[in-house]
């Protein structure tokens, strides 16, 4: 069975950094590109980052680039989201995505929740 | 970036109901074309990628059609758990986008 189980998610200051973390297992991890996607409450899911499964390729939407970086450690079957210069907007749910295809979702793990917040 | 819409927003349906939910992509897409169940509370599960491949163990009253820019969703029989939000996504193009969902909500 695949899971993927997110962690490090918090409430944090405007400006200020976190890092998120997806342990996966059920699957081969390195055979995998990942995503990052997020959520607002009530909102449709927005793409963040993808990461092939061996890094040489990566790709953010426009909102993240040069403030969040995505990264992998395949031998330790886990997916990371280093978040700095935090914004008030960047306030939702974060899920890690085991891709299918390049560019879809087969599974999510259930979410750590951002807040960003003075 | 490819904007993706649906209609309804919203629908009311009864169990055992045939339920229908439109996608249109603001351009060609082809066949790169997915879409989710989002149960409340829940993460979005992936129904039907590539507009009419059902994802393993998804049940088959759940089919796809549609290509181009129009697409559709149908949901033949409505179950209790299917009660819930469904969006559409081009896997076209970067980035990939969603539609703003559709609420299935019991009549």
């Amino acid at each position: 069975e695949v899971q993927l189980v997110e962690s490090g998610g918090g409430l944090v200051q405007p400006g200020r950094s976190l890092r998120l973390s997806c342990a996966a297992s059920g699957f081969t991890f390195d055979d995998y590109a990942m995503h990052w996607v997020r959520q607002v409450p009530g909102k449709a899911p927005e793409w963040v980052a993808f990461i092939s499964w061996n890094s040489e390729y990566i790709d953010y939407a426009e909102f993240v680039k040069g403030r969040f970086t995505i990264s992998r450690d395949n031998a330790k079957n886990s997916l990371y989201l280093q978040m700095n210069s935090l914004r008030t907007d960047d306030t939702a749910l974060y899920y890690c995505a085991k891709a299918k295809g390049d560019l879809y979702f087969e599974y999510w793990g259930q979410g750590s929740l951002v807040t960003v917040s003075s | 970036d490819i904007q993706m819409t649906q209609s309804p927003s919203a629908l009311s349906a009864s169990v055992g109901d045939r339920v229908t939910i439109t996608c249109r992509a603001s351009q060609n897409i082809i066949s790169y074309l997915n879409w989710y169940r989002q149960k409340p509370g829940k993460a979005p599960e992936l129904l039907i990628y590539a507009t009419s491949n059902l994802q393993s163990g998804v049940p088959s009253r759940f089919s796809g059609s549609g290509s181009g820019t129009d697409f559709t969703l149908t949901v033949d029989s409505l179950q209790p758990e299917d009660f819930a939000t469904y969006y559409c996504q081009q896997s076209y193009s970067s980035p990939p986008t969603f539609g703003p969902g559709t609420t299935v909500d019991i009549k």
